[in-house]
């Protein structure tokens, strides 16, 4: 059965304190690996796609990784308006529909001023 | 641009009774998907569509929820009868065809059945 999983389950940092989260999947042959980002009362935001292991992409304080296992999003000195839920999601293996998604149970990240 | 519009936003009402949720994806999408998220359970995809047509509603709990897609600007997620332990926020997002296209989601509708 294809899996996600997150790590951890929360995070808790001061203003300008880097760290990652992490994404590890069980889906053979992974067809992407999605990002999102959830703030409360609203929906799923789309942060990055990423297909290959080595492939990095950034947005602002954010930098997400891929290996062959597992996905990492790092936060560089991050601030009090980075505090979020952050989801990732793959597609399950085989077949041609890219549409379905799996998500993982997502991290909830507070980030103190 | 219009992102994906839901209603209600927050529908309260009593075991037994019949829920329909609405969704408006953004224009020009080929997939619509239904979510339903709980602290227990996380987003779990309850149904989705390719072009009106449901392609796996293998996430449909049971045969007291059911989902519509009459065109491609409007779809429903209909329960009837309600119960207490279908209280959640759903979701509906929508997406290009391809490869790598990300789902855009809607702010959900909280749903608390009492």
């Amino acid at each position: 059965e294809d899996q996600v999983t997150q790590s951890p389950e929360a995070l808790r940092l001061q203003e300008g304190e880097s760290s990652s989260l992490n994404c590890s999947y069980t889906v053979s042959g992974l067809r992407g690996l999605f990002w999102y980002r959830q703030d409360p009362g609203k929906g799923p935001e789309f942060l990055f796609t990423l297909y290959s292991a080595g492939e990095e992409k950034e947005k602002e304080r954010l930098k997400a990784t891929l290996t062959k296992k597992e996905s990492f999003l790092h936060i560089t000195a991050p601030k009090p308006e980075d505090s979020a839920t952050y989801l990732c999601a793959a597609p399950p293996a085989g077949g041609t529909s890219y549409g379905k998604l799996t998500f993982g149970q997502g991290t909830i990240l507070t980030v103190h001023p | 641009d219009a992102g994906v519009i839901q209603s209600p936003r927050h529908e309260v009402t009593e075991m037994g009774q019949e829920v329909t949720l609405r969704c408006k994806p953004i224009s020009g999408h080929d997939y619509l998907f239904w979510y339903r998220q709980t602290m227990m359970r996380g987003l779990e995809l309850l149904i989705y569509f390719n072009n009106n047509v449901p392609i796996d509603d293998s996430g449909m709990p049971e045969d007291r929820f059911s989902a519509k897609m009459p065109n491609a600007s409007f779809s429903t997620l209909k329960i009837q009868p309600s119960e207490p332990r279908d209280s959640a926020v759903y979701f509906c997002a929508s997406s290009p065809q391809g490869r790598g296209q990300p789902q855009h989601f809607g702010d959900g509708t909280r749903l608390s059945i009492l």
